[in-house]
């Protein structure tokens, strides 16, 4: 079964630090790009960043480019959020998700606050 | 930069009935990366639909997308009681607001 587990949420504030994490199975991992999307608390959908299989290739919306940085681990199958310079804008559940445009399946999410 | 609008914000449909729901593109997309998502109270988004009309794995036939250029749908045949959610199009990457099926 594939299957994507996000971790490293919580509480922080403004102008911290967080680095999540989404763990993979199921899949050959180092084959997939994949992708963060977040929502904001009741709001829609917003596309986050990219990474390339090899890791080799990022892009990142324009609201976190320069703050935020995408990675991954082939050897251990797993994608990594570097957040830096956090604002409370950027309070949303994160997911990760497989694949560069059509997202498929996706990870059951990890809350961030960012908040004083 | 594509702009997705969904319409409408809110159908209220009974349980049986044929939900209509509509995707506009600010530009003509390529179907190949449009794609609907369905969403329930807390969980995360599912995919349903791919390449504008192809379903997911295990997605039941009652869903169908159509469309092409600025114009895409997705179409519920006959609403089961666990099809009451927000639903999600997507060109790339690229979200709708969303559209919420309620109960009516």
């Amino acid at each position: 079964e594939v299957q994507l587990v996000e971790s490293g949420g919580g509480l922080v504030q403004p102008g911290g630090s967080l680095r999540l994490s989404c763990a993979a199975s199921g899949f050959i991992f180092s084959t997939y790009g994949m992708t963060w999307v977040r929502q904001a608390p009741g709001k829609g959908l917003e596309w986050v960043s990219y990474i390339s299989s090899s890791g080799s290739t990022t892009y990142h919306a324009d609201s976190v480019k320069g703050r935020f940085i995408t990675s991954r681990d082939n050897a251990n199958n797993s994608v990594f959020l570097q957040m830096n310079s956090l604002r409370e804008e950027d309070t949303a559940v994160y997911y990760c998700t497989r694949g560069p445009r059509v997202f498929d399946p996706w990870g059951q999410g990890t809350l961030v606050t960012v908040s004083s | 930069e594509i702009v997705l609008t969904q319409s409408p914000g809110t159908l209220s449909l009974s349980p049986g009935e044929r939900a209509t729901l509509s995707c506009r593109a600010s530009q003509s997309v390529s179907s190949t990366y449009v794609a609907w998502h369905q969403q329930k109270p807390g969980q995360a988004p599912r995919l349903l639909i791919y390449g504008a009309s192809s379903r997911a794995t295990g997605i039941p036939d009652r869903f169908s997308g159509s469309g092409s250029g600025t114009d895409f749908t997705l179409t519920i045949t006959r609403l089961e009681p666990e099809d009451f959610a927000v639903y999600y199009c997507q060109q790339s990457w690229t979200f709708g607001q969303g559209t919420k099926v309620e109960i009516k």
